[in-house]
């Protein structure tokens, strides 16, 4: 297995661009979600999913889109990218929405200039 | 609102000099709390799950437990290989996410 698979692991965008942070699982894990990490402010939650068809709003979603059309993937879109959406994105995945440990990808670091 | 906060930020220690780390949390209905390790340039690594106060779970050097308002992770005769960050996260009752701390940087020197 895998396990959680993030591409591209870096990426420099321009203000205003956009993008997809690709993110796959190969586990069967109804739970999916992505976080970003920035220094001093720990792993803050966008957006998750707790099944197909099914997506959330974390604790930070603004410039951000997610879609879970398959079981497996859960792409990342930033709309119009800006210099605050420079960070270290990770994807993690989950057995079950609660009480499963989270599996994490590698991260993607995006930096916006 | 769910807070977690880990103390220290970092943390320094020789080869074999066992300590321990902090996770002081406040949370409306704990459903579980979590201990990660995350290693530079990676995803952190899940560690431990506990679920209720009392409960204690231990993995090679690592030995994390709880009580209704913090936990410990505790390292005894840490090796240079335990060199990582430490994360921890609660789940609540009330929800799915996971509400992380900033972590324990751990540096273990030879």
């Amino acid at each position: 297995n895998a396990g959680v698979t993030q591409t591209p692991k870096f990426q420099v965008l321009k203000t205003g661009q956009s993008m997809t942070l690709q993110c796959a699982q190969d586990m069967n894990h109804e739970y999916m979600s992505w976080y970003r990490q920035d220094p001093g402010m720990g792993l803050r939650l966008i957006h998750y999913s707790v099944g197909a068809g099914i997506t959330d709003q974390g604790e930070v979603p603004n410039g951000y889109n997610v879609s879970r059309s398959t079981t497996e993937d859960f792409p990342l879109r930033l709309l119009s990218a800006a210099p605050s959406q420079t960070s270290v994105y990770f994807c993690a995945s989950s057995r079950t929405s609660y009480n499963s440990p989270l599996h994490f990808g590698n991260g993607t670091r995006l930096t916006v200039t | 609102e769910d807070q977690v906060t880990q103390s220290p930020e970092a943390l320094r220690l020789q080869e074999g000099e066992s300590s321990s780390l902090n996770c002081s949390y406040t949370v409306s209905g704990l459903r579980g709390l979590f201990w990660y390790r995350q290693d530079p340039g990676k995803g952190p690594e899940f560690l431990f799950t506990l679920y209720s106060a009392g409960e204690e779970k231990e993995k090679e050097r690592l030995k994390a437990t709880l009580t209704k308002k913090e936990s410990f992770l505790h390292i005894t005769a840490p090796k240079p290989e335990d060199s990582a960050t430490y994360l921890c996260a609660v789940q609540a009752n009330s929800g799915y996410a996971l509400n992380f701390g900033k972590g324990t940087s751990l540096l273990v020197t030879p």
